[in-house]
């Protein structure tokens, strides 16, 4: 069965890096997002793309973001400068249809930042 | 403005008895409402969904839910529960593809 996957499943780094977390979402899918959870918090969504730029993005979402489909099959979460309240685990997601609540979305297993 | 709530943050039952993870939530809309389980070190998986047909839905693994639009509750059950069971729920609140919203979680713990 498909899955979406992430890489790498655990990621530590320098406050003040920069960090790129790396999602392959299902082949036929045409929407993406990325979530994150904070440990002992909720599941938070952060963005959704589709057909190449961001379809909608939360507060959460601020410039030091980014994202980006460099290929046919990556997507990636970029971090420009990552601060200690970054840490957390980022979810990727994906949907075959286009954005509808109906949708379900496919998650991945996560890729735990920890920002020291 | 929508919300989740999930009432109860662990539930602990025998192997053999019935499930019940409790969810209420609130919506400006006709919401679609999931559940996903997360067990660890994985990516969180879809149980079921309801999307506005039939009240009753029956997902994965022997889980159902039964959406109560009068008790803004969408409650999940399953009638034996077994060891492999045990994992983190989450019910979950769609009125679009960014307007998500997931509950806090419920852990499910199975006794022998």
């Amino acid at each position: 069965e498909p899955e979406v996957t992430q890489t790498p499943s655990h990621q530590v780094t320098q406050m003040g890096q920069e960090v790129i977390l790396r999602c392959v979402p299902i082949s036929n899918h045409l929407y993406f997002y990325w979530y994150r959870q904070i440990l002992g918090q909720k599941v938070e969504f952060l963005v959704s793309f589709y057909n190449n730029e961001i379809s909608e993005k939360s507060e959460i979402f601020d410039d030091q973001f980014s994202v980006e489909r460099p290929d046919g099959s990556n997507f990636t979460l970029k971090i420009r400068s990552t601060k200690l309240e970054d840490s957390a685990m980022y979810f990727c997601a994906s949907s075959e249809i286009a954005g509808a609540s109906t949708d379900t979305q496919y998650f991945g297993p996560g890729t735990r930042l920890t920002v020291l | 403005a929508q919300s989740v709530t999930q009432l109860d943050s662990h539930v602990s039952v025998s192997e053999g008895t019935p499930v019940l993870l409790r969810c209420n939530y609130s919506s400006s809309y006709s919401p679609s409402l999931f559940w996903y389980v997360q067990h660890p070190n994985k990516g969180l998986q879809l149980l079921l969904k309801y999307t506005s047909a039939a009240t009753l839905v029956k997902g994965i693994n022997g889980f159902e839910a039964e959406f109560k639009k009068s008790e803004t509750s969408f409650h999940l059950t399953k009638p034996s529960a077994h060891m492999s069971d045990a994992a983190e729920y989450f019910c979950v609140v769609s009125e679009g593809a960014s307007k998500i919203i997931f509950g806090s979680g419920t852990r499910l713990s199975i006794r022998p």
